[in-house]
Order: C-alpha cells, then sequence, then structure tokens
C-alpha cells in the first residue's frame, strides 16, 4: 500500500537556522509528492509540489526534490523566519485519477526570534 | 484558483446533537469530494470520498451511520455528525477535485467541532 514517513517532532529552531524535514514514501507506480502547511487554528495549504522524479518544487524559500532512487522528497529552507512556525505535511498522491491524498504524520516548527 | 468555502469554521455541541459540516466549491464543479478527521497533534486521516449523485465510500471503522455524507449537487457536499459525543471533538477537512489529474485539488479551510 501508499504510506508516508516523516521525521518526529516538534522542531525547534532559532531565526535565520537551517531547515530540514526528512520526508519518505512508498508507493506503487510514479506518485505525485507534496508538502502542505498548516498554521495554528487553520486548514491545510499547498506549499509546493513535484510530479515525477528529478522535479524540485520550491515556494516562499522553501524546496523539495523527487528522488525516486531513495524514495524520499525532503523539504528544506536555508533561513527560516518565526512566520514559518506551523505543522508540514508530506503527502502523496497516486498516479490515478480521482484518488485520495497519503499524508504523513506531520511535523510540527517553531521558530525562535 | 478554485476555492472550496467550508462552515462553520467552529462549533460547539452538546452531546447527543447533531452537526452539519457544508463544503461548497465556489468557482468550479467538484465530482468528487474526500472529508478528513485529524486528531490532537495527528495527521489527516480519510473518513469518506463522496461523489455527486451517488453514495459516499467509508474507510474502514468510519461508523457511515455516524457520519452521514451527503453529495446532493456539484457544488456542495454536507457531513453531518449524528448523535455527537466529546470523542467526536476534531477537526473535519474537506477536498475536491478540481479538473483531472494530481494538481488539482483543493482544501477547505477546516471545521473545528467540540462536542460537550
Amino acid at each position: 500500500g501508499n504510506s508516508v514517513t516523516q521525521m518526529e517532532g516538534p522542531v525547534t529552531l532559532s531565526e535565520e537556522a537551517f531547515l530540514t524535514i526528512n520526508c519518505t514514501y512508498t508507493a506503487t507506480g510514479y506518485p505525485s509528492l507534496f508538502w502542505y502547511v498548516q498554521y495554528p487554528g487553520e486548514g491545510l495549504q499547498l506549499l509546493l509540489k513535484a510530479t515525477k522524479a528529478d522535479d524540485k518544487g520550491s515556494n516562499k524559500g522553501f524546496e523539495a526534490t523527487y528522488r525516486k532512487e531513495t524514495t524520499s522528497f525532503h523539504l528544506e529552507k536555508g533561513s527560516v523566519q518565526v512566520s514559518d512556525s506551523a505543522v508540514y505535511f508530506c503527502a502523496l498522491m497516486p498516479n490515478n485519477y480521482g484518488q485520495n491524498f497519503v499524508f504523513g504524520p506531520g511535523t510540527r516548527l517553531s521558530v525562535l526570534p | 484558483g478554485a476555492v472550496v468555502s467550508q462552515h462553520p469554521s467552529r462549533v460547539i455541541c452538546k452531546s447527543g446533537t447533531s452537526v452539519k459540516i457544508e463544503c461548497r466549491s465556489l468557482d468550479f464543479q467538484a465530482t468528487t469530494m474526500f472529508w478528513y478527521r485529524q486528531f490532537p497533534k495527528q495527521s489527516l486521516m480519510l473518513m469518506a470520498t463522496s461523489n455527486e449523485g451517488s453514495k459516499a465510500t467509508y474507510e474502514q471503522g468510519v461508523e457511515k451511520d455516524k457520519f452521514l455524507i451527503n453529495h446532493a449537487s456539484l457544488t456542495l457536499s454536507t457531513l453531518t455528525v449524528t448523535s455527537a459525543h466529546p470523542e467526536d471533538s476534531s477537526f473535519y477537512i474537506c477536498s475536491a477535485i478540481v479538473g483531472r489529474g494530481e494538481e488539482g485539488y483543493t482544501f477547505g479551510s477546516g471545521t473545528r467541532l467540540t462536542v460537550v
């Protein structure tokens, strides 16, 4: 079956620190990969995505590269800000129309000033 | 872009009462909607898939008589939590497919349900 594994949080960093949140997946075929962010009390927002191997998704300084050989989609940011404090979910979409997302457990990030 | 409007954002209800959550697609037709549930500090778990004009498909372990899903039109899907109990307190989020393909998904803003 399909599954997503993320590094456990919470992750606490100082402002301007480098961020990495690991994500690995198990899937049949060629899924699309996503990172979603959830700010306190809000719903999910798409942060970035990649639809095929070696694609790099990027947005707001965050990046993640679809690595098929290691089945990974690690999220990185070179310099985090306090406003990046949120829960980050790695997710996959199987390569079939009409399928639901499979989410990782989420990683809570706290950035201190 | 495509927007799904979810209401209410927060609701507090008494045990034994029913609560209806609406998800409405504002500028597109949502043939399929997914309903997720998120327990505190946990990930989103798929509850059910609803297709316009047909019965919803529930995931294993989800009580279909407790969580009633109606998808009567291409722009509206509702989730009704019947005879709510404190253990039903959770964050519920809907998601809709926009067009075709893996890029065409959008999420509602979520509903925090508290049953007292």
